[in-house]
């Protein structure tokens, strides 16, 4: 069974910086792009970034591009995304999902969601 | 940027119902578009990809069709589990981003 977890979230100050992860599991993972999309409170969905899975190719949506970083471990499963300089519009709910065997591809499978809020 | 427009935004139907779901490209994307599913504090379900193409384990009272600029997304006749809010997903390969539509909110009237 395909499972993907995030962690990481909390609660930060404008300026700081978090750490995502997400643990994935049940599939290949060195097979597959892997893909960060976030939703504010009461809101629609935001792609992030996209990595490719063996991680020569890395996106960011405008909206993020200088500020956050996504990477891979192969060995471990895992996926992550760096935030820093982090605003109150940042603030969201902040899901993994798959992509495919490309790096363009839908998102098949999505984890459960880790909280970022950015207050002071 | 490709702008991705749904409409409508709020739908209120009833159980048994055939309801459908518009999404305008503002350009073209050939059939390069998804569909998804969520349920409230749930992550999103992917029902259809490449315009039409059905997800494996999805109930096939759910379709999609369209390509360039106008796409839908069908429910045959509704199920109490259907309703949730449904978002259309348009993918550009190079340079590589992602566009989601702002959202329909399926209620049961």
């Amino acid at each position: 069974e395909v499972q993907l977890v995030e962690s990481g979230g909390g609660l930060v100050k404008p300026g700081g910086s978090l750490r995502l992860s997400c643990a994935a599991s049940g599939f290949t993972f060195s097979s597959y792009s892997m893909n960060w999309v976030r939703q504010a409170p009461g809101k629609g969905l935001e792609w992030v970034s996209s990595i490719s899975s063996s991680s020569s190719y890395i996106y960011y949506a405008d909206s993020v591009k200088g500020r956050f970083t996504i990477s891979r471990d192969n060995a471990k499963n895992s996926l992550y995304l760096q935030m820093n300089s982090l605003r109150a519009e940042d603030t969201a709910v902040y899901y993994c999902a798959r992509g495919g065997g490309q790096l363009a591809d839908y998102f098949d499978y999505w984890g459960q969601g880790t909280l970022v809020t950015v207050s002071s | 940027d490709i702008q991705l427009t749904q409409s409508p935004s709020f739908l209120s139907a009833s159980v048994g119902d055939r309801v459908t779901i518009t999404c305008r490209a503002s350009q073209g994307i050939s059939s390069y578009l998804a569909w998804y599913q969520q349920k409230p504090g749930k992550a999103p379900k992917l029902l259809i990809y490449a315009a039409s193409t059905l997800q494996s384990g999805v109930p096939s009272r759910f379709s999609g069709s369209g390509s360039g600029t106008e796409f839908t997304l069908t429910i045959s006749s509704l199920q109490p589990e259907d309703f949730a809010t449904y978002y259309c997903q348009q993918l550009n390969s190079y340079p590589l981003w992602y566009t989601f539509g702002q959202g329909t909110k399926l209620e049961i009237k």
